[in-house]
């Protein structure tokens, strides 16, 4: 059971180059989050989804793009990145119901240049 | 909206207790708790629904105020283990189970 995996785990791009984060969970959670991590800042939520085809805004949206289009796979697109993009990069998953808390992947470490 | 912690930071010796707290401006449906290591990913520690039920493992506990939407964490007797930055989470009312976490607390204990 590998839990959520998020890859690849360093990356360094381009200003203006594009990119996609891959998260994937075998866990059959419904609830899919991503979440970037600044110093002082802590954990900001992205965009999460609440199921294959339905996905919303969180705290700081703007300049990703993420779908659903399968319960496993919740890619984070960068279209055009930016210095201020440089972060880590965490993906979760959680399934219904109370008292369920959030499954992180270990993961993506992003420096643009 | 974020949640607020405080403090910010403290520094520990052995054996000594903490307490984080965590307030939202908004009706609370769960607070969430996490401890991160440097360099890894943030693992769960408690959830507390509204009720204001109190909950505990080991020397971690926490409680919760719904009707203040206040969390205070409770580490008693620090081990050099729980060492780490503690960040919590809230789930608001007709949120859709989205979890938004403050800005987290840096907790060193030290000999």
């Amino acid at each position: 059971n590998a839990g959520v995996t998020q890859t690849p785990k360093f990356q360094v791009l381009k200003t203006g180059q594009s990119m996609t984060l891959q998260c994937a969970q075998d866990m059959n959670h419904e609830y899919m989050s991503w979440y970037r991590q600044d110093p002082g800042m802590g954990l900001r939520l992205i965009h999460y989804s609440v199921g294959a085809g339905i996905t919303d805004q969180g705290e700081v949206p703007n300049g990703y793009n993420v779908s659903r289009s399968t319960t496993e796979d919740f890619p984070l697109r960068l279209l055009s990145a930016a210095p201020s993009q440089t972060s880590v990069y965490f993906c979760a998953s959680r399934t219904q119901g109370i008292n369920q808390p959030q499954h992180f992947g270990d993961g993506t470490r992003l420096s643009i240049l | 909206q974020q949640p607020v912690q405080s403090p910010q930071a403290v520094i520990l010796r052995e054996g000594e207790d903490a307490v984080i707290n965590c307030s939202s401006s908004k009706a609370l449906y769960s607070v969430h708790w996490y401890r991160q290591k440097h360099g890894e990913a943030p693992v769960f520690l408690m959830i507390l629904l509204k009720g204001g039920e109190q909950k505990g493992h080991d020397k971690i506990s926490a409680s919760f105020n719904e009707k203040k939407q206040q969390s205070s964490l409770y580490l008693t007797a620090s081990q050099l283990s729980y060492s780490g930055t503690y960040f919590c989470g809230t789930e608001i009312a007709g949120g859709y189970q989205k979890v938004t976490f403050g800005t987290g607390t840096k907790l060193q204990v030290i000999p």
